[in-house]
């Protein structure tokens, strides 16, 4: 059976840093590309970050570009969502997806406040 | 980047009755491989996203056959043949044809009468 758990969120300072972490079981995780997905409270899906089996490639959107930094380890089948100079609006569940998004995390909040 | 528009934003229904929800995108989906990357997913209360198809009209396995997929080019259509109360829910629609951004629809909630 296929598995993504999220951990690594909670509430953290604007201009904080965060480091989530997805847990992959059931699937050969060296083989499958990879993203984290955010929905803020109340609100629909926003993609946050790409990347591929081998993390030769690499994608961000436009509103986390230059503060998170995606990663994977392929030995410890994980997938990881380093996130620096945390801001309000980046308040969301979090979650950890496949390529072609057949298979999602339960999520993991992530709040910034003060 | 491709826009993603839903409609209705709000879909109360009558169970056992038909849903419809379209999707549009400002451009065309169709990827230079031939294939159209357009997917479909449910969001029940409190849980994570499901999806129900990809590439416009194929369902997931586990997928009751009440829910379908058509369309092309920038038009696209998720139908439920008759809502049962399990189907409640925010659907969204997502592109994967013109990425990065992967972009989502704003979702429509489906809810009973």
């Amino acid at each position: 059976e296929v598995q993504l758990v999220e951990s690594g969120g909670g509430l953290v300072q604007p201009g904080g840093s965060l480091r989530l972490s997805c847990a992959a079981s059931g699937f050969t995780f060296s083989s499958y590309e990879m993203n984290w997905v955010r929905q803020a409270p109340g609100k629909g899906l926003e993609w946050v970050s790409y990347i591929s089996s081998s993390d030769s490639t690499i994608y961000y959107a436009d509103s986390v570009k230059g503060r998170f930094t995606i990663s994977r380890d392929n030995a410890k089948n994980s997938q990881y969502l380093q996130m620096n100079s945390l801001r309000a609006e980046d308040t969301a569940v979090y979650y950890c997806a496949t390529r072609g998004f057949d298979y999602w995390g339960q999520g993991t909040l992530v709040t910034v406040s003060s | 980047d491709v826009v993603m528009t839903q409609s209705p934003l709000s879909l109360p229904v009558t169970l056992g009755q038909p849903a419809s929800i379209s999707c549009r995108s400002s451009q065309s989906l169709v990827h230079s491989d031939g294939n159209t990357y357009l997917n479909w997913f449910q969001q029940r209360p409190g849980q994570s996203p499901r999806r129900l198809i990809y590439k416009v009209s194929n369902r997931d396995s586990g997928v009751p056959d009440r829910f379908s997929g058509s369309g092309s080019g920038t038009d696209f259509t998720l139908k439920i043949s008759r809502v049962e109360a399990e189907d409640v829910g925010v659907y969204y629609c997502m592109q994967g044809t013109h990425w990065p951004p992967i972009t989502f629809g704003p979702g429509t909630k489906v809810d009973i009468k």
